[in-house]
């Protein structure tokens, strides 16, 4: 059972980046690296998903070490908006389903 | 493109009566979920659907049914409400196969339940 862990809040000022590293030793190795954005009272937001190496969208970009045990999430020039519980998820199955699987996730808080 | 819709945004019950959530989307996606998040707690797979015609029971199914009317909607059903089943209600959809190895769903705004 795939799990991972990473801080519980972190706090930047509005236009800095912000890097949010994810640790998950017992990845499988099918599995992808995913993460979530949520907001109060919202649904889970999509972000990015990543095998290895470096994905990058128009939102973020996701760093995967060639061991895969580790993921770092990079948003770059934070805004205010962006405070939000964000969420990294690896291999989780209930039944033959994909589950999605939310820990803690980590807190961010924005400032100007 | 209005993405995952789901009706309605707020509900309360009384103990023992029914409803149905629905649940919509337009980007013409197989897979779909629900799930239920509580207070404080992550997400929990309540049914799944592979594709228009197929559910599957996911972990906490009881006091639950679904309906998978056609490929964009994917219905939840209790039919005698309990004050355990208050909850936040959401619907995902993925553009790949409930089974894979990719987690990338997208999920409606939720249903606020609320069981009395």
């Amino acid at each position: 059972l795939a799990k991972t862990t990473q801080p519980i809040s972190m706090d930047s000022y509005e236009g800095q980046e912000v890097n949010i590293t994810c640790s998950h030793n017992n990845i499988a190795t099918n599995d992808y690296i995913t993460w979530y954005q949520q907001f109060p009272s919202q649904g889970p937001r999509f972000i990015i998903q990543g095998y290895k190496t470096k994905v990058t969208n128009e939102v973020a970009s996701l760093f995967i070490p060639a061991d895969r045990k580790s993921s770092t999430l990079s948003l770059p020039r934070v805004s205010l908006s962006d405070t939000a519980v964000y969420y990294c998820l690896v291999g989780e199955k209930a039944g033959t389903a994909s589950k999605l699987t939310f820990g803690t996730g980590t807190r961010l808080q924005v400032t100007l | 493109n209005a993405g995952v819709t789901q009706t309605p945004k707020f509900q309360v019950l009384k103990t023992g009566q029914s409803m149905t959530l629905q649940c919509a989307q337009d980007m013409n996606h197989n897979s779909m979920y629900w799930y239920r998040q509580d207070p404080g707690m992550g997400l929990r797979l309540i049914y799944y659907s592979a594709s228009e015609g197929t559910t599957d029971k996911g972990e906490v199914p009881n006091g639950y049914n679904v309906s998978r009317l056609n490929k964009r909607e994917f219905s939840l059903r209790l039919e005698s409400a309990a004050p355990s089943q208050t909850s936040v209600y959401f619907c995902a959809s993925s553009p790949n196969p409930t089974g894979g190895s990719s987690y990338e769903q997208y999920f409606g705004p939720g249903t606020r339940l609320t069981v009395t």
